[in-house]
C-alpha cells in the first residue's frame, strides 16, 4: 500500500518561479527521500533527509521534514523547462529484513518557458 | 555509480503470450531487487522484492504465479508476465538497494509493456 498523500497532484509554473510540492506519510521512519521521474523513464534520486533532520538543501533543492506531522516538501528554486517531471517522496519501510521504498501519489510538475 | 540495466525498455505481446524482463546490476552485487508497476500517470506500486538464492516476497494482492520472478545470481533478477493480458498493460520497473544500510537505490530505466 502507499505510504502517503502528495500534493498538489498536478503543479503548472512559469520558469523562473518556485515550485513546492508536500508530501505526508503514515508511519514512522528512519529516512524519507524524494525522487523524479521524466516521463516513461526510471526515477532519480533527488535528496534524502533523516529523520533527525529538519532540513536539506542540494543545489536548488531544498526539503524539509516535520516527523510531528508526518509530512515533507519539496522546494524547487528557480525553477526551469528541464525540472517538468513527475516528483514522489518516498519512505523506507522493512518487509523481511529489507528496506523496501513505499512510493507517494506523486506530484506533476510543468515548468513553461 | 551503481547502475541497474532493465531490458526491454519496450514490449509489445500479444495476449495469452509470456513476457519476460530482466534487470541487471551493473557494477555492484543486488542481493535484493524491488519490482514495481506504474499506471499512467499514477504512483509506483510495489509488486514484490527477489532475494538472490530465496523465493521471491510479494505485496498483498499480487499473483505470484502470474508474475514469476527469479533471483538466481548476484547480478541478475527476472519478472515473467505470464499468459499476459491487456490488463497488464503497465510500466514496470526495478531497483535495487546499496550497501548495507539501505539508504541508496538505483532503478531501472523501466519497461512499458503493452498486450493487445
Amino acid at each position: 500500500s502507499q505510504q502517503g498523500e502528495e500534493d498538489p497532484q498536478a503543479l503548472s509554473i512559469q520558469e523562473g518561479e518556485n515550485a513546492t510540492m508536500n508530501c505526508s506519510y503514515k508511519t514512522s521512519i528512519n529516512n524519507l527521500q524524494w525522487y523524479r521521474q521524466n516521463s516513461g523513464r526510471g526515477l532519480v534520486h533527488l535528496i534524502l533527509i533523516r529523520s533527525n533532520e529538519r532540513e536539506k538543501h542540494s543545489g536548488r533543492l531544498r526539503v524539509t521534514l516535520d516527523t510531528s506531522k508526518k509530512s515533507s516538501s519539496l522546494l524547487i528554486t528557480a525553477s526551469r523547462a528541464a525540472d517538468t517531471a513527475s516528483y514522489f517522496c518516498a519512505t523506507g519501510g522493512q518487509s523481511g529484513g529489507y528496506n523496501k521504498l513505499i512510493f507517494g501519489a506523486g506530484t506533476r510538475l510543468a515548468v513553461h518557458p | 555509480g551503481a547502475v541497474v540495466s532493465q531490458h526491454p525498455s519496450w514490449v509489445i505481446c500479444k495476449s495469452g503470450t509470456s513476457v519476460k524482463i530482466e534487470c541487471r546490476s551493473l557494477d555492484f552485487q543486488a542481493t535484493t531487487m524491488f519490482w514495481y508497476r506504474q499506471f499512467p500517470k499514477q504512483s509506483l506500486m510495489l509488486m514484490a522484492t527477489s532475494n538472490e538464492g530465496s523465493k521471491a516476497t510479494y505485496e498483498q494482492g499480487v499473483e505470484k504465479d502470474k508474475f514469476l520472478i527469479n533471483h538466481a545470481s548476484l547480478t541478475l533478477s527476472t519478472l515473467t508476465v505470464t499468459s499476459a493480458h491487456p490488463e497488464d498493460s503497465s510500466f514496470y520497473i526495478c531497483s535495487a538497494p546499496q550497501g548495507s544500510s539501505g539508504y541508496g537505490y538505483t532503478f531501472g530505466s523501466g519497461t512499458r509493456l503493452t498486450v493487445v
